[in-house]
């Protein structure tokens, strides 16, 4: 068990609709990170939050968006959902500027 | 360019043997860190090993050892002793920056099958 955790584990949904996926990062880590695992493009970085803000942005998609909450717990939101937006998508986080960093167990997302 | 590079899509390796999956790293940073993950079939990311750049010594932990040329640029996982339970993709990252940002940039993975 890495001390990520991700909810919900699967998540079915049809096209056009709106789903949240939600980190929770171990106990202490300050930075929470989103990544996106698709068959074609691999495992993409999407964003990262440290400590409630913003920290660097990668291939997120404008209809996607995220945030760090005050008890550090993530929320990734998914708009306007696409047939190609069917994903796993992880969560991982680490203390900052760590020899480490954890992922969660990941969300599968199905969109049909 | 391609940042991180796992030229092998797949390798079939006889059990108890010894495995190396190559991973070579672009980067122009003088300080970054290079981790390497196992993903088997059930989807989860399992951290294995890390490496810093400005480690003198390889990383090792357990059956894993990481074999660090940085002149070369490459961070090649090997596993000793393999195990059934070994058969897994495994992905090579690397991170590049200083404090707070430290988002992994990943390669294609290589597909580790161990036969009995």
């Amino acid at each position: 068990d890495s001390g990520v955790t991700q909810t919900p584990k699967h998540l079915i949904t049809a096209t056009g609709q709106r789903v949240t996926l939600r980190c929770s990062p171990r106990s202490g880590d300050l930075s929470v990170y989103w990544y996106q695992q698709s068959l074609d493009q691999g495992l993409q970085f999407l964003i990262q939050y440290y400590n409630g803000e913003e920290r660097a942005k990668g291939n997120i998609l404008e209809r996607f968006s995220a945030q760090q909450f005050p008890d550090l717990h993530s929320e990734l939101n998914l708009s306007s959902l696409e047939l190609g937006d069917s994903a796993l998508y992880f969560c991982a986080s680490s203390p900052g500027g760590a020899e480490e960093a954890f992922f969660g167990q990941g969300t599968r997302l199905t969109v049909v | 360019a391609q940042k991180i590079t796992q030229t092998q899509p797949g390798m079939f390796v006889q059990e108890k043997e010894a495995v190396t999956l190559d991973c070579t790293y672009d980067t122009s940073d003088p300080s970054y860190g290079l981790f390497w993950y196992k993903q088997p079939s059930s989807g989860e990311m399992i951290f294995l090993i890390y490496q810093g750049s400005y480690d003198q010594q390889n990383a090792t932990e357990g059956r894993y050892s990481l074999n660090f040329q940085k002149a070369r640029k490459s961070a090649n996982l090997v596993i000793s002793a393999s195990q059934l339970g070994d058969s897994a993709m495994y992905f090579c990252a690397m991170r590049e920056g200083g404090f707070g940002n430290e988002k992994l940039t990943f390669g294609t993975g290589t597909r580790l099958t161990i036969i009995p």
